[in-house]
């Protein structure tokens, strides 16, 4: 009865590479979003999407691409990983934008080599 | 633009003393406050929030924090720490354009 789940966990990969996480809440929200946690703990959102719609786009490079294919889905996409993108993601949802509490997910380590 | 500052990237109590995490926030729209912990190796979950209505808040593991508009604080105490509190503790702030801005966490070491 996980509220947020993302996949994999765990996702090494070599520079240059393409890769996907995925993230599934089955709260009925209408709001998801993407962080991202660096080796310093700072957190930082990336993405966000209400009923599918993207709203917030943070300055993201354009190698990360967010896909919602429905309201309890939000996927992030990387395409040509770089050392820097090796972070701790997020994935989050809430009800309402703005009053609402977020609930995360248990988070996706990325390490690129 | 919205900002929030964590005074103090790590704090370390005795078991049973004191807990004082202090956040301050910048917005020029009434903010709405989040405090947040994560335990390590997981993610965050929230430990209290103020909307509107009384500022002096409770979460959950005994936490409070109030709400002081005059000093743009919105700082989380508990009377006693516990040493399963040591953990991460994010204040965020979110504006009425949807967006979260997190501070840059505030580690809480508890000593026996």
């Amino acid at each position: 009865d996980t509220a947020v789940s993302q996949t994999p966990k765990y996702l090494v990969t070599q520079m240059g590479n393409d890769k996907s996480i995925k993230c599934e809440q089955n709260l009925g929200h209408d709001t998801m979003y993407w962080y991202k946690q660096d080796s310093k703990k700072f957190l930082k959102i990336m993405f966000s999407y209400n009923n599918k719609e993207l709203i917030i786009n943070e300055t993201v490079p354009n190698r990360f691409s967010p896909k919602s294919p429905d309201k309890a889905h939000l996927n992030l996409h990387i395409n040509s990983l770089e050392l820097g993108d090796s972070a701790v993601y997020f994935c989050a949802s809430s009800q309402e934008r703005v009053r609402d509490t977020q609930y995360f997910g248990p988070g996706t380590r990325l390490t690129v080599l | 633009a919205q900002s929030v500052t964590q005074l103090g990237s790590h704090v370390s109590v005795s078991e049973g003393a004191l807990v004082l995490l202090r956040c301050n926030y910048s917005s020029s729209v009434p903010p709405y406050l989040f405090w947040y912990v994560q335990y390590p190796n997981q993610g965050l979950q929230l430990l209290l929030k103020y909307t509107t209505g009384a500022t002096l808040v409770k979460g959950i593991n005994g936490f409070e924090a109030e709400f002081k508009k005059s000093e743009t604080s919105f700082h989380l105490t508990k009377p006693s720490a516990h040493m399963s509190d040591a953990a991460e503790y994010f204040c965020a702030v979110n504006t009425n354009a949807g967006k979260s801005t997190f501070g840059d966490g505030t580690t809480l070491t508890v000593k026996p």
